[in-house]
């Protein structure tokens, strides 16, 4: 069966500091990835999309990137977090051959302060 | 691009009543039709799904309709329980790509 893993799952980061969020998935090959932000209590923005190795999509401008090195590992990244960059991060996976459901990880509740 | 709007933002349902949740999309290309439940700090969960070529789907409590000509499906919970509780997302997806395009989210609360 496919399992995501997204760690960690809480982060306490200051102004400035860098970013390395996680994700890796299990079970499948050559999914479909994706990175999510919710803010408190709002929808699910997507941040980033990748539908093979080294194929990064970019929905909302910011100081974010994001890097699929490998099938099925996507790593969410800043230089320097801004106040802004809190929120609940979630990784999600689907399968890229069809029309069907999107795996969440856990989620990643980060602070900036 | 597909647009998905999700109606009410915040629905208060006596226990045991029902509840419904309407979303409407824009491109009519779009043939599947997810629905999410979070509940507080945890991740989304498909709930119930339907595709394009049927209108109505059930599951126990939960059922999903579908009108392709109007562009808009809704969520039924029948029986509502205190575990209800939540927010349900629904979402929008085509052959085309697979990207689902989500709609704001709906707090449900379930008054005892």
């Amino acid at each position: 069966s496919q399992t995501i893993h997204q760690w960690p799952a809480t982060l306490v980061q200051p102004v400035g500091s860098p970013l390395s969020l996680e994700c890796t998935v299990e079970g499948t090959s050559n999914p479909n990835l994706y990175w999510y932000r919710q803010a408190a209590g709002r929808g699910l923005q997507l941040l980033f999309y990748s539908v093979g190795i080294g194929q990064i999509s970019s929905e909302v401008p910011q100081n974010l990137s994001a890097s699929r090195p490998q099938d099925r590992q996507f790593i969410l990244s800043s230089k320097k977090l801004l106040l802004s960059d809190s929120g609940f991060y979630l990784c999600a996976w689907s399968a890229n051959t069809m029309n069907t459901e999107a795996f969440f990880g856990q989620g990643t509740r980060l602070t900036v302060v | 691009g597909e647009n998905v709007e999700q109606h009410p933002s915040t629905l208060s349902v006596q226990e045991g009543d029902s509840a419904v949740i309407k979303c409407t999309y824009s491109d009519s290309a779009s043939n599947y039709f997810p629905w999410y439940k979070q509940e507080l700090g945890k991740r989304p969960q498909l709930i119930i799904d339907i595709r394009s070529n049927v209108g109505e789907k059930k599951d126990q409590r939960i059922a999903v309709t579908l009108n392709k000509t109007a562009k808009h499906f809704s969520l039924h919970i029948t029986e509502t329980q205190p575990e209800d509780s939540a927010v349900y997302f629904c979402a929008a997806s085509k052959d085309s790509n697979y990207q689902l395009i989500w709609g704001a989210g709906t707090k449900l609360i379930i008054k005892p």
